[in-house]
């Protein structure tokens, strides 16, 4: 059974960083790319990036170009995404995905809060 | 950029009607279109891939249509479990776009 399992919710001040995992199980992650979403629910749903776990290749929505870095262990079938120089607006739940047909099994999300 | 739209962004609706919803894409993108639920609360749920692919598990009263640049989620016959809100998704080309979502209420 394929699962991706997130790392707990963050708290975090603002400027600081934050790293988040997400655990691969039932699959090896280098069969398929790796995508994470923002959602805020005043904001909806937006798509940060993607890595390909396989040679480290990522693309990156223009916004998150300077805010997010995707990386990937595949000797631990996990993927992360770290978010630099933290403001309130990244308070939100990230969620990992897994990309065949499009965006078809989630991770369950994690909040990060920033706040001082 | 490839934008998406959704209307309408607020539908309420009675158990049992038949519910339309509309995705607009501002350039070609093929059958490259995917729906998704999402709850209060959850992860989104992939439901259509492809405009018109019933994923596995998901209930035959959801079904998708459309190409190019209109298409449309259709819940034949409203449930209350449906309650959510709905979101288009293009994976023709990048960066890849949600659009705004509709929330559907029961009326």
């Amino acid at each position: 059974e394929v699962q991706l399992q997130q790392s707990g919710p963050e708290l975090r001040r603002p400027g600081s960083s934050v790293k988040l995992s997400c655990k691969a199980s039932g699959y090896s992650i280098t069969d398929y790319l790796m995508h994470w979403v923002k959602h805020r629910p005043e904001h909806g749903l937006e798509w940060i990036g993607w890595i390909d776990p396989e040679d480290g290749e990522t693309k990156y929505a223009q916004k998150f170009q300077s805010k997010a870095t995707l990386t990937a262990d595949t000797s631990s079938n996990t993927a992360y995404m770290q978010l630099s120089s933290l403001t309130s607006e990244d308070t939100a739940t990230y969620f990992c995905a897994r990309h065949t047909t499009g965006l078809d099994y989630w991770g369950q999300g994690v909040m990060v809060t920033v706040s001082s | 950029d490839i934008q998406m739209t959704q209307s309408p962004s607020l539908l309420s609706a009675s158990v049992g009607d038949r519910v339309t919803l509309s995705c607009k894409a501002s350039q070609n993108i093929y059958k490259y279109l995917n729906w998704y639920q999402q709850k209060l609360g959850e992860a989104p749920k992939l439901l259509i891939y492809y405009t018109n692919s019933l994923q596995t598990g998901i209930p035959s009263r959801f079904s998708g249509s459309g190409s190019g640049t209109d298409f449309t989620l259709t819940i034949s016959s409203l449930q209350p479990e449906d309650v959510a809100t709905y979101y288009c998704y293009q994976y023709n080309s990048g960066p890849w776009t949600f659009g705004g979502g509709t929330k559907l209420e029961l009326k």
